[in-house]
C-alpha cells in the first residue's frame, strides 16, 4: 500500500519568508509525527498528533513553528518567517493505533538562504 | 535533545564481514527501536526490542539490550553493499522516539 508521502521534496526559501510543508499519512493510522534533522545529527521530535487528542507541542523550538491536522489525516507543519538555522530535513512519521513503529516519509528537505 | 548516542560514528567493512554498532542511552525506556536511513531521506524501521528482552533476531540482524547498562547493539551479518546507510537508535518512552546522531555503515564490494 501507500506510505508516508510529503510535498514538497525539496523547498528553498529567502529568510523572512513563511513555508508550509505537508504530510499524508498512511490511511488509518492514528498518530502522526514531526521531526527535524539537521545535517548530520539525529532527528529531533517536533510535534505528535493522536487521534482527536490535543497535540504534544513540546518539541518545537520557537512560536515561529506550529502545526496542524485536518480531519484526523493530512498534516501542515508552517515555519514562519524563516531563517537560517531553519534549514533542514523535515520528516514526518505515521503509526496505527497500538503499534509504536513509526513509519516515516521521505521527508522535505529546506533550505533558508 | 538526543537521548541516544551510537558507536562509533562511522564504520567501514568488506562485504560479507559483520557489522557492530552500539547505542546508549540515558533515562528509562518502553522499548528501543533500530532504523535504517539511506541517502539523508526517510528512515526505515529494522527492528523493536522491548525493556523485558535482551535478545532479537531478524533475518541478519541481531539486536541485544542491556537495560542495566543503558545500553543496545545491532550486528549486522554477513553484510552486502546495499547495508551501505545511517543507522539510529531511537528510544521510546512516551511514544516520542528520542533518536542518537547515528552511524554511517559504509559496505565495501
Amino acid at each position: 500500500g501507500a506510505g508516508v508521502s510529503q510535498s514538497p521534496s525539496n523547498k528553498v526559501t529567502e529568510k523572512g519568508k513563511d513555508v508550509e510543508l505537508r504530510c499524508d499519512p498512511i490511511s488509518g493510522h492514528t498518530a502522526l509525527y514531526w521531526y527535524r534533522q539537521s545535517l548530520g545529527q539525529g532527528l529531533e521530535f517536533l510535534i505528535y498528533f493522536q487521534g482527536n487528542s490535543a497535540p504534544d507541542k513540546s518539541g518545537l523550538p520557537s512560536d515561529r513553528f506550529s502545526a496542524e491536522r485536518t480531519g484526523g489525516s493530512v498534516s501542515t507543519l508552517t515555519i514562519q518567517r524563516t531563517q537560517q538555522e531553519d534549514s533542514a530535513v523535515y520528516l514526518c512519521a505515521s503509526s496505527p493505533a497500538g503499534e509504536e513503529t513509526q513509519y516515516f516519509g521521505p521527508g522535505t528537505r529546506l533550505l533558508v538562504l | 535533545s538526543q537521548q541516544g548516542e551510537e558507536d562509533p560514528q562511522a564504520l567501514s567493512i568488506q562485504e560479507g564481514e559483520n557489522a557492530t554498532m552500539n547505542c546508549s542511552y540515558k533515562t528509562s525506556i518502553n522499548n528501543l527501536q533500530w532504523y535504517r536511513q539511506n541517502s539523508g531521506r526517510g528512515l526505515v524501521h529494522l527492528i523493536l526490542i522491548r525493556s523485558n528482552e535482551r535478545e532479537k533476531h531478524s533475518g541478519r540482524l541481531r539486536v541485544t539490550l542491556d537495560t542495566s547498562k543503558k545500553s543496545s547493539s545491532l550486528l549486522i551479518t554477513a553484510s552486502r553493499a546495499a547495508d551501505t546507510a545511517s543507522y539510529f537508535c531511537a528510544t521510546d518512552l512516551d511514544y516520542k522516539l528520542s533518536f542518537g546522531a547515528g552511524t554511517t555503515v559504509t559496505v565495501r564490494a
